[in-house]
């Protein structure tokens, strides 16, 4: 069974410029997260899905961050622009339900120059 | 506010010793524990969890430790290998609508030395 995918793997942009990630989460899975890991750090919540509906998005920094589901399934994460503090590890997880894990993509790494 | 942190941000171990990693949590609502594993360029990776109503859980070379009264986890390796080297997280989970809310401490550092 495949895992969690994501692409790009890495990401280099110049600041200002948009930038998109994509989440193919383990299918059934109806849960679907994002989250932001800074170097020697652990992952910090941007949003969470369930199905189509955001129902956590209180981290996700809405004047240039956006997401989406759409059908339930795939998410693309969006940032308009870039910021050099945007440089980061985006990861994706995904969970069938209350009482399972949560299973995490390898992540994108974004560089903003 | 919520957090979990670690109390060490490095552990260096030689290869075959047991390995000890220690997490504090501060929400007390949270009823599962989950600690996990990163390797450079990878995302974390599940090694075990914990409930709140349990005190200790073993699993293949490795045990997880929950001290409810002060707030204290930990992750025990045994015979400590070099596929061991990464960085452990220990996260803290409790329901949120029909799925969980996951909160991540900051990482510790465990190298195995030859």
């Amino acid at each position: 069974e495949a895992g969690v995918v994501q692409s790009p793997r890495y990401k280099i942009i110049e600041k200002k410029q948009p930038v998109a990630f994509w989440c193919n989460p383990i299918s059934g899975h109806n849960t679907l997260y994002w989250y932001l890991q800074n170097l020697g750090q652990g992952p910090e919540l941007l949003i969470r899905y369930e199905n189509e509906e955001a129902v956590d998005d209180s981290q996700l920094p809405k004047d240039r961050f956006s997401a989406e589901r759409l059908k339930g399934v795939d998410s693309t994460l969006k940032i308009q622009p870039a910021e050099l503090g945007d440089s980061a590890v985006y990861l994706c997880a995904s969970s069938s339900g209350r009482n399972t894990e949560a299973f995490f993509g390898q992540g994108t790494r974004l560089t903003v120059v | 506010g919520e957090s979990v942190g670690l109390h060490l941000p490095t552990l260096s171990v030689q290869e075959g010793d047991n390995s000890i990693i220690n997490c504090a949590y501060s929400n007390s609502a949270s009823d599962y524990f989950i600690w996990y594993k990163q390797e450079s360029g990878k995302g974390p990776q599940f090694i075990i969890d914990i409930r709140s109503n349990m005190d200790k859980r073993q699993g293949q070379r490795v045990t997880v430790l929950l001290n409810k009264t002060v707030k204290h986890l930990s992750l025990q390796i045994a015979a400590t290998q070099p596929g061991d080297s990464a960085v452990y997280f220990c996260a803290e989970s409790k329901p949120s609508g029909s799925a969980r809310q996951l909160t991540f401490g900051s990482g510790t550092q465990l190298t195995v030395l030859p």
